[in-house]
């Protein structure tokens, strides 16, 4: 079955850039989309199609894909950023599938 | 604005069924399809399944294949998931989800529902 891979966690000190990858065979030919989750809160969605910014999302949110990863980086991390990111993609035969999550941590 | 509104908290015993409702509002309910998505205690997302609220066809994810079943009311824009044969690891937060337009994300999530298994 078709899986995504993330690191369990990242840390970041405030005003550095956090990078949190995910990778996936399947992953050149399918976008991938990311959600932050806060705890207790329900997912939002930050960036769609590998690198698309939603309105209202902050501009240091960004996404890019290079073959069989793709990578959402947060520029100058802020306090608020800390929370649960996870990357999802679906694949040819309409199964939606999410990556394990990775925890970012602001020190 | 869009809403996504779901039912309250259930406590169920082992073998028991659970359905969970969402209701929608802001937008034209036949035109996206919805999914279902859960969340065990301390854990990820995992994918449920999709429902065509228009057409009422369903797509389940393998492991809930024979177990899950999801609805819709057109009459009161409600979609409904319930899940059988429930088990302690069924305890989980359970999210309905807009499917978006045009592609594969999920633009918009009901607040969760908790699912409690317990004998």
């Amino acid at each position: 079955s078709y899986e995504l891979t993330q690191p369990p966690s990242v840390s970041v000190s405030p005003g550095q850039t956090a990078r949190i990858t995910c990778s996936g065979d399947a992953l050149p030919k399918q976008y991938v989309y990311w959600y932050q989750q806060k705890p207790g809160q329900a997912p939002v969605l930050v960036i769609y199609k590998d690198s698309e910014r939603p309105s209202g999302i902050p501009e240091r949110f960004s996404g890019s894909s290079s073959g069989t990863t793709v990578t959402l980086t947060i520029s100058g991390v802020q306090a608020e950023d800390e929370a649960d990111y996870y990357c999802q993609s679906a694949d040819s035969s309409s199964t939606w599938v999410f990556g394990g999550g990775t925890k970012l941590t602001v020190l | 604005q869009v809403q996504l509104v779901q039912s309250g908290a259930e406590v169920k015993k082992p073998g028991a069924s659970v359905k969970v409702s969402c209701k929608a509002s802001g937008y034209t309910f036949t035109s996206y399809y919805m999914h279902w998505v859960r969340q065990a205690p301390g854990q990820g997302l995992e994918w449920m399944g999709i429902i065509n609220p228009s057409t009422g066809s369903t797509s389940y994810a393998q492991k809930f294949q024979g177990r899950v079943t999801m609805t819709r009311d057109t009459s009161t824009n409600t979609v409904y998931m319930e899940l059988s044969s429930l088990r302690s690891e069924d305890t989980a937060v359970y999210y309905c989800a807009r499917k978006a337009a045009a592609g594969n994300e999920f633009d918009y999530w009901g607040q969760g529902t908790l699912v409690t298994v317990f004998s």
